[in-house]
């Protein structure tokens, strides 16, 4: 799976969009990007993964560059239950492969929300 | 609202003695994953399980973790003997064979002393 880079820490005032870069220069032709989060004391979230083509559901947005090098999370309306740690992972697709599901997760981004 | 369930929630144990976590996957759902985070390794992946058959254990330190699926409703991990550098939060996931989504549990803290 392609490596990503993501910066370590962000800061973001309540109400205001965050917005989270990652990086992912190696990623392959049908390589998916995906985002989790963890909260403290939590097990990692799906928030929304993408292929090409912005995302965007109940939770966030998922904007990926035309040439699929980079993408950004953007939580439009940021709330203090938002700060957590938001890992950006590309990962092959299939179900029938062997390596479907392995997420490898890197550091991440630790997002504060702030009043 | 279906979830992953991992018991126990919170577990000590005193090095030498045998731990064995479960999971409950979401119903349905044919793989199953085992993560462990810590502060200095972050999220690793241990095992994982496709219909109930191991698919990758590499990340396991083989000589005391083992893996399994007696049945589509409960996954164990077990540890024997334990040891300090085991201490971690031992996540379980799910996922559906058509999908992309894996759900994890809250995890088993475990602090072995």
């Amino acid at each position: 799976d392609a490596k990503t880079t993501q910066p370590p820490s962000m800061d973001c005032a309540e109400g205001r969009a965050a917005n989270l870069p990652c990086n992912h220069s190696t990623i392959s032709g049908n390589e998916y990007v995906y985002w989790y989060r963890q909260i403290h004391s939590q097990g990692p979230q799906y928030i929304i993964h993408g292929l090409k083509n912005n995302e965007t559901n109940e939770m966030a947005s998922l904007i990926i560059t035309e040439d699929r090098k980079s993408s950004t999370l953007i939580l439009p309306h940021a709330t203090l239950r938002d700060t957590a740690v938001y890992y950006c992972i590309v990962r092959a697709p299939g179900a029938g492969g062997t390596s479907y599901g392995k997420l490898t997760f890197g550091q991440g981004t630790i997002l504060t929300v702030h009043p | 609202d279906a979830r992953v369930t991992q018991t126990p929630r919170h577990k000590v144990t005193e090095m030498g003695q045998e731990v064995t976590m479960r999971c409950q996957p979401i119903l349905g759902h044919n793989t199953v994953f085992w993560y462990r985070q810590t502060m200095m390794q972050g999220l690793e992946l241990l095992a994982y399980f496709r219909n109930r058959a191991p698919l990758d254990d590499s990340g396991m330190p083989k000589d005391r973790f083992s893996a399994e699926m007696p049945d589509a409703t409960l996954a164990t991990l077990k540890i024997q003997p334990s040891e300090p550098r085991d201490s971690a939060v031992y996540f379980c996931a799910s996922g559906p064979l058509i999908g992309n989504t894996i759900y994890f549990g809250e995890g088993s803290w475990l602090t072995v002393v």
